[in-house]
């Protein structure tokens, strides 16, 4: 079974700051990699995907994510924080499986100090 | 406006009474989802619906029941089974076609018992 683990689970940054949340998934063949966003009282937003192509993906917002398949992993980086970007980050993956359901991580909650 | 409704936003159980959730899609998406999001854990998947009149469970589907009878529409029932229902609930569904898994999530539905 797929698995997604994010060690970060809390990161505090001033603004300005660069900013990175690791992601790292346990499944050996092809998948689909996503990172979602939650900012307070909102609901589940997509920021960035990966499906096949060109491993370093852009994202909204100034964020972008680097696909390494040799560590299975889809870190999430930004040069430079908001304090608009305090929210929560998932990580999620799906594997190409006949479920289609995507597998997420536990979150990293990052709180953006001004 | 297209989207994914859930109702109602905030749902008070008290113990030994069955719970119903309700989900509703106008995007005419085949598939729909029902996660579960803990603090610390992110997201669960509970059920999983790839087209009207079938379901699946997914990782942590004890205590729970959904029906899928209309392709708008899939309800989640939390039953005196769940041992621990007290939660927030996200219902999301993917775009139609193979390659798209990305999902769009509603707003969520918090759920606790007293």
């Amino acid at each position: 079974a797929q698995s997604v683990s994010q060690h970060n689970h809390h990161v505090i940054l001033s603004e300005a700051a660069s900013l990175e949340l690791g992601c790292n998934y346990s499944y050996g063949g092809t998948v689909n990699l996503f990172w979602y966003v939650q900012y307070p009282g909102q609901h589940l937003q997509l920021l960035l995907k990966y499906f096949s192509g060109d491993p370093l993906v852009k994202g909204i917002k100034g964020f972008e994510a680097e696909f390494i398949k040799s560590k299975f992993s889809f870190n999430l980086r930004k040069p430079s924080v908001q304090w608009s970007d305090t929210a929560e980050y998932f990580c999620a993956v799906n594997a190409n499986t006949g479920r289609r359901a995507l597998t997420f991580g536990s979150g990293t909650r990052l709180q953006v100090q001004p | 406006d297209g989207g994914i409704t859930q109702s109602p936003k905030y749902l008070f159980r008290k113990e030994g009474q069955n719970v119903t959730l309700s989900c509703e899609q106008n995007l005419n998406h085949d598939a729909m989802y029902w996660y579960r999001q803990d603090p610390g854990q992110g997201l669960r998947l509970i059920y999983y619906s790839q087209i009207v009149n079938d379901f699946q469970k997914g990782d942590i589907a004890e205590g729970y029941s959904v029906s899928r009878e209309k392709k708008e529409s899939f309800p989640l029932t939390v039953t005196s089974a769940q041992k621990n229902p007290t939660a927030f609930y996200l219902c999301a569904s993917p775009p139609n076609g193979q390659g798209n898994t990305e999902a769009f999530f509603g707003q969520g539905t918090r759920l606790t018992v007293v």
